[in-house]
């Protein structure tokens, strides 16, 4: 299985500030990484997928960027809604894996 | 505009089986796309339970230990999940999606499965 690690596993943040949140695979994934969203009580949310492409409605503040084991999710200015929990997600290979997520709160 | 929505008991008894169904709007199980479902226990991350592609390759992850069975059913344009031999270990949101490579990009609301005698 390819493992996926998220760093931090969590942040605090204040509104306006610029986020960066790092997925790493434990093998090359191509540029087979999603990121999804996802708040409390509902279903995750797709914000990027294959890497760099930003999934259709999703603000352009939110932003992806790697290829191969490094991968970067950056918001660039933090917004109140944007409160919540990230994943990464590798698509390369089943058994298809998460990372273990990035709680993102307030400073 | 594609929607899910899954259905199924709430409480399953330790040893049992776990049923649940999704239904899909919208859009014909029958197309060409990858119909999955995704586990998540309380308060912890996301797993990948396993995944249908024109409705009948299926892949599972191997840490369920061959207790996962994912079907269509056409005339009802809905998938299922079977998951036996369910222990506490089980209990989790399930929610089915849709996507594959390009990530999920429909998803239902979720059900909590709790498994408990």
């Amino acid at each position: 299985d390819i493992q996926m690690t998220q760093s931090p596993s969590s942040l605090s943040a204040s509104v306006g500030d610029r986020v960066t949140i790092a997925c790493r695979a434990s093998q090359s994934v191509s540029s087979y990484l999603n990121w999804y969203q996802q708040k409390t009580g509902k279903a995750p949310k797709l914000l990027i997928y294959a890497a760099s492409s930003l999934q259709s409605g999703v603000p352009s503040r939110f932003s992806g960027s790697g290829s191969g084991t490094d991968f970067t999710l950056t918001i660039s200015s933090l917004q109140p809604e944007d409160f919540a929990t990230y994943y990464c997600q590798q698509s390369y290979s089943a058994p298809l894996t998460f990372g273990g997520g990035t709680k993102v709160g307030i400073k | 505009q594609v929607q899910l929505q899954e259905s199924g008991p709430g409480l399953v008894k330790p040893s049992g089986t776990l049923s649940l169904t999704c239904a899909v709007s919208g859009g014909s199980i029958s197309s060409s796309n990858w119909w999955s479902w995704v586990r998540q226990p309380p308060g912890k991350g996301l797993e990948w339970v396993g995944e249908i592609y024109n409705s009948e390759s299926t892949t599972y992850n191997p840490s369920l230990r061959s207790r996962a069975t994912i079907s269509v059913v056409k005339s009802r344009n809905q998938f299922s999940l079977n998951l036996s031999s369910v222990t506490a270990a089980d209990t989790a949101v399930y929610y089915c999606a849709r996507g594959r490579g390009a990530g999920y990009n429909y998803w239902g609301q979720g059900t909590l499965v709790t498994v408990s005698s």
